[in-house]
Order: structure tokens, then sequence, then C-alpha cells
């Protein structure tokens, strides 16, 4: 593994279901991030975690729920999907413990919820 | 609230200079961030600016004047590659980043 993976890359998802995006990296980086795109608006973020043990809220952190574990993975669950949650969904990570730090981004994941 | 504006898309002649601009508005300063995205990809690290003035890195510069809540990303000699979306972020008082919608550039032949 070299920066950050995502998985899946893509994902059709009903309504009402349960799903987890993976994000891990290999970079050691204390920070990680995910955040979602959409058409016509800028990077908004869901959560964060500042260290391995400790989590965050963002801008729009409802629906969301995340975990940190361990320094390398920050898995990303939507505990019951609705259809405004399609979006493209990217992890990022960054070395220092805060998010003006520069960010290394995955290659997203793009969701559909039908 | 907090916002950060960029023109929604410009076009560009291959070989020619272009000049992207992005007002904020944030509550605090913590830094300017300028990535690039290709349709499809993840954005990546271009530029950080924290201090007023112009930062040089080869074919790209990216000016920052805090006082005006003003930033630019000038890109010069322009290739067909530079063909991507240029998003503006600035680092607010809960040290996270803002993003801008992000700006399409267009390289025409």
């Amino acid at each position: 593994i070299a920066g950050i993976t995502q998985a899946p890359t893509s994902q059709i998802l009903a309504a009402g279901r349960r799903m987890t995006l993976r994000c891990t990296q290999d970079m050691r980086h204390n920070a990680m991030y995910w955040y979602r795109q959409d058409l016509g608006l800028g990077l908004r973020l869901i959560h964060y975690s500042n260290t391995a043990g400790t989590t965050g809220k963002g801008e729009v952190p409802d629906g969301y729920s995340v975990s940190r574990a361990n320094t390398d993975d920050f898995p990303l669950t939507l505990a019951s999907a609705v259809p405004s949650q399609t979006s493209v969904y990217f992890c990022a990570s960054s070395d220092g413990a805060s998010g003006v730090d520069t960010q290394y981004f995955g290659p997203g994941t793009r969701l559909t919820v039908l | 609230g907090q916002n950060i504006d960029q023109p929604t898309e410009m076009t560009a002649t291959e070989g020619a200079i272009v000049q992207i601009n992005c007002t904020y508005q944030t509550s605090g300063f913590n830094g300017l961030f300028w990535y690039q995205q290709h349709a499809g990809e993840a954005p990546t690290f271009l530029s950080y600016n924290v201090l007023d003035g112009l930062e040089e890195k080869g074919r790209f510069s990216s000016f920052l004047s805090r006082s005006k809540g003003y930033s630019y990303l000038l890109l010069k000699e322009l290739q067909m590659k530079d063909s991507a979306s240029y998003l503006c972020a600035v680092g607010d008082s809960n040290y996270q980043l803002i993003w801008g919608a992000g700006t399409k550039l267009i390289i025409k032949p």
C-alpha cells in the first residue's frame, strides 16, 4: 500500500441499508478526515480524527459515524442510508494533528443510494 | 457565516497565462491552500500561503492578501494537462479547512 486507499470504489445501495466505507493509510499520519463532494459544492467535512482514539464532528455529521481504533484505519458508517447521501466520499490524512496541515486524499468512493 | 468564492469555470489557451481568484470570509484565518483535482480523481496539494505575498513553485504561483481576504493562483505556460478543477481552501479558527466549490479550468489548443 502506498498512501491512502479507499474501498469500495463505487457502490449502489438501497435506502435503509447500512454501509461502511473503508479508509486505510500507511503514512503513519496523525489526523484523518472524511469529506463528501457534491456537484456545485465545496468539499464538506463529515467527521475527523486528530489522533487515534479520538474523533470529532465536522460540518455535516448527521447520519454518519466513524471510529479510529488505530492510526491506519478510519471507517465511515452510514447506519441507514438515504438518497441525499448519494455523493462522492473522500478520505484524507495529514501528518500534523490539525486540519490546516497539507491533506492527502484517497481516490474516493462513489456512492449511490436509491 | 463562512464563505469561499471562486469563479465556476474559466477557459484559457494552451501556452497562455491564467489567474484564478479566490475570496474568503471565515471565522479566523489559519492559512490558505490550493488543490488541483482532475475529473474523477482525488484533490492533490498545489500550494500553501499563510503570510501575505507571492509563493512561486515552477509554473504555478499563489498570492495572498489577508487584509483583503483574497488569493489567486497563477498558472503560466498552460498545458493541456492543466485542464482540471482548482480548489481554494481556508483554515478557520477551529483549524479545519473550509473549501470553495472549485474553478473548472478548460484549456483549448
